[in-house]
């Protein structure tokens, strides 16, 4: 079992829609959850930042983390074509414990937004 | 501010061949990582360095060798090619390690890579 799960997708949507993206993990060490969106043929550039649970809006994106589900979303209001990306979750335990400075990341959920 | 910089952008090699693949960055990080991608299986670390003349294998750490003999670059070779390591290579780096904020990791536009 992967300790992160992720559903690839391809997930497609009409320009407007919200969309919910989520991962679930299985290591309860995470403690720093990422939301990276990579375009097509380009290195992932970090999207959205949460340490521990709760929520975090930026925007039209808004991250969540429950911890005590180990299970966390990035919804995206309002959803343009130029939202069209991989969107890859990561996760990071806490410093000091063996996977210092390590991010383990999801398979990534491909998603398009049509106009 | 260039960033995260990789050479080449993209490579055939046949098997048994070897290459080097460079990663250079500007922002005076103390990680950086080497990871590839592969369909279905995300983000894979390979090696990583917490600074210059360390090294640390990570996930798939087989097949490949690095070195950090400068703060600035992270070299990631293969000695002798194998189609498996057709991928997409990615190259990081983080001010520091730890996960937190200011450990952001900040990516490369990858390498393509096809071993035939």
């Amino acid at each position: 079992q992967k300790e992160v799960e992720q559903d690839p997708g391809p997930l497609s949507v009409p320009e407007g829609a919200i969309v919910s993206l989520n991962c679930t993990y299985s290591n309860s060490a995470f403690q720093y959850f990422m939301w990276y969106r990579q375009y097509s043929r380009k290195g992932p550039e970090l999207l959205m930042y949460t340490y521990s649970s709760g929520n975090k809006e930026d925007g039209r994106f808004t991250a969540q983390v429950d911890k005590s589900s180990k299970y966390i979303s990035l919804f995206i209001r309002d959803s343009q074509p130029s939202d069209s990306a991989t969107y890859l979750c990561a996760m990071s335990a806490a410093f000091g414990s063996s996977n210092t400075g390590k991010l383990i990341f999801g398979q990534g959920t491909t998603l398009q937004v049509k106009p | 501010n260039a960033g995260v910089t990789q050479t080449p952008k993209f490579r055939v090699l046949k098997t048994g061949q070897s290459m080097t693949l460079l990663c250079a960055q500007d922002m005076n990080h103390e990680y950086m990582y080497w990871y590839r991608q592969d369909p279905g299986m995300g983000l894979r670390l390979i090696h990583y360095s917490v600074g210059e003349g360390t090294t640390a294998k990570g996930e798939v750490p087989d097949g490949y060798n690095v070195s950090r003999l400068k703060k600035q670059n992270f070299l990631l070779g293969l000695e002798s090619a194998a189609p498996s390591q057709t991928s997409v290579y990615f190259c990081a780096s983080s001010l520091l390690g730890g996960g937190g904020y200011q450990e952001t990791q900040y990516f490369g536009p990858g390498t393509r890579l096809l071993v035939l």
